[in-house]
């Protein structure tokens, strides 16, 4: 399979711990985004690498949050101290450039307890 | 401050007629439109695109219309089939800016296909 790939798809922690969750992208593109899904709204931008540098964060990024990508490969994204609040569905995007379809990984759905 | 909006959260359709969705936006720097399909607990799925300097993009039963003076787009799907059932995101590109916000997404029509 030569798509996105993203573990875990489910995660549920108590509030409080740390998860950290990764990103397979397909592996020509040098483009990597992570965006945020809660229910009832479309997917939200959250942060972006080409290749090894983190070029852009949004402001939903607190400072809780962390995301890597080492040698312009897979990607983690790691969220500490978890918050009730931080339960959504977190999906990575590849895409390379000059193209404009991105495409998509199944999600790591996270739940805070 | 949505940008994106798709102002129907669901729309029902029977099989076989023609599916509507549609989506406007506010960002007149948006210059490249998108639409992803997605089923529960998977990842959007690319369907169509369309560039700002086209009015039309047809692909199999997908056809998308770019109205730009109106800021305004559509998905057209005909016939629809049941597996068409799923939710509908329409998303925009600002592609002079490079990219670097990503795409920015409606909040999505869910569009359920009658027998």
């Amino acid at each position: 399979d030569t798509g996105v790939s993203q573990d875990p798809r489910h995660k549920i922690t108590k509030r409080g711990q740390n998860v950290t969750f990764r990103c397979d992208p397909i592996s020509e593109h040098n483009r990597l985004y992570w965006y945020r899904q809660t229910l009832g709204q479309g997917p939200e931008f959250l942060t972006y690498f080409q290749n090894e540098a983190q070029l852009e964060k949004s402001r939903l990024l607190s400072d809780r949050f962390s995301a890597e990508r080492p040698k312009g490969s897979f990607s983690t994204l790691e969220i500490q101290r978890t918050e009730q609040g931080d339960s959504a569905m977190y999906l990575c995007a590849s895409f390379w450039t000059g193209r404009t379809e991105a495409f998509f990984g199944q999600g790591t759905r996270l739940t805070v307890v | 401050d949505q940008q994106v909006k798709q102002n129907s959260p669901s729309l029902s359709v029977q099989e076989g007629r023609i599916s509507i969705l549609n989506c406007d936006y506010t960002n007149s720097m948006f210059d490249y439109f998108l639409w992803y399909k997605k089923y529960p607990a998977e990842g959007p799925t690319f369907l169509i695109s369309i560039s700002s300097i086209k009015d039309k993009n047809e692909d199999g039963r997908f056809t998308v219309f770019l109205n730009k003076s109106a800021k305004h787009l559509s998905l057209h799907i005909v016939p629809s089939q049941p597996g068409d059932s799923a939710v509908y995101f329409c998303a925009a590109l600002d592609t002079a800016g490079g990219g670097a916000d990503g795409l920015t997404f409606g909040k999505g029509t869910h569009l359920i296909i009658q027998p």
